[in-house]
């Protein structure tokens, strides 16, 4: 089982801010099976990039995925107030969906 | 418009079963795999499963095996998941979401059921 592990645990940023969110897989991933969600607290997850670095529909231009194998990266140009959540990584690979353990991006 | 809507909370004592409900509408149905992830509390999120709607077919993780059952309901386009066994472990909010091709993101989400395990 793919192993993926965000860092940092929490990152302590003030709006305008840019924000880098990191997801290290334990072995390779194809880029194209690689995701990022957004979460607020009491709400559902939501999809912002999918295949490593397409935008999900509506999702702002300010979110920008990239990477490849083991080392893919979430960033957010300048961070709004609204973007003040919990992010996680998922990967599929092999029948087997995994996420990250969240990294939570807040306000300073 | 398109959405997902969950049956309510529910609590179970220990060693019962639960039974979530996920019912899907705005979109065709068995075009859409289903996946089921739980969260518990201020924990992150846990990949359970997923089911092909098309003809049922369905993939768990091996800590769910023999212990986790994904169905549908074509008829009424609604997918359920029931897990057995239940331990206070289990106490998490329980999503349904789906996905259009296997690794391309779940990109409509239930609202979520709290299922409670407690004696």
């Amino acid at each position: 089982e793919v192993v993926l592990t965000q860092s940092p645990g929490t990152l302590s940023l003030s709006p305008g801010e840019r924000a880098t969110l990191s997801c290290r897989a334990s072995q390779s991933v194809r880029s194209s099976y690689l995701a990022w969600y957004q979460q607020k607290p009491g709400q559902a997850p939501r999809l912002l990039i999918y295949g490593a670095s397409s935008r999900a529909t509506g999702i702002p231009d300010r979110f920008s995925g990239s990477g490849s194998g083991t080392d893919f990266t979430l960033s957010i140009s300048r961070l709004e107030p609204e973007d003040f959540a919990v992010y996680y990584c998922q990967q599929y690979g092999s029948s087997t969906w995994t996420f990250g353990q969240g990294t939570k991006v807040e306000i300073k | 418009q398109v959405q997902l809507v969950q049956s309510g909370a529910a609590v179970k004592k220990p060693g019962a079963s639960v039974k979530v409900s996920c019912k899907a509408s705005g979109y065709t149905f068995t075009s859409y795999y289903m996946h089921w992830v739980r969260q518990a509390p201020g924990q992150g999120l846990e990949w359970m499963g997923i089911i092909n709607p098309s003809d049922g077919s369905t993939s768990y993780p091996q800590k769910f095996q023999g212990r986790v059952t994904m169905t549908r309901d074509t008829s009424t386009s609604t997918g359920y998941m029931e897990l057995s066994s239940l331990r206070s472990e289990d106490t998490a909010v329980y999503y349904c979401a789906r996905e259009t091709i296997p690794g391309l993101g779940m990109d409509v989400w239930g609202q979520g059921t709290t299922v409670t395990v407690s004696s």
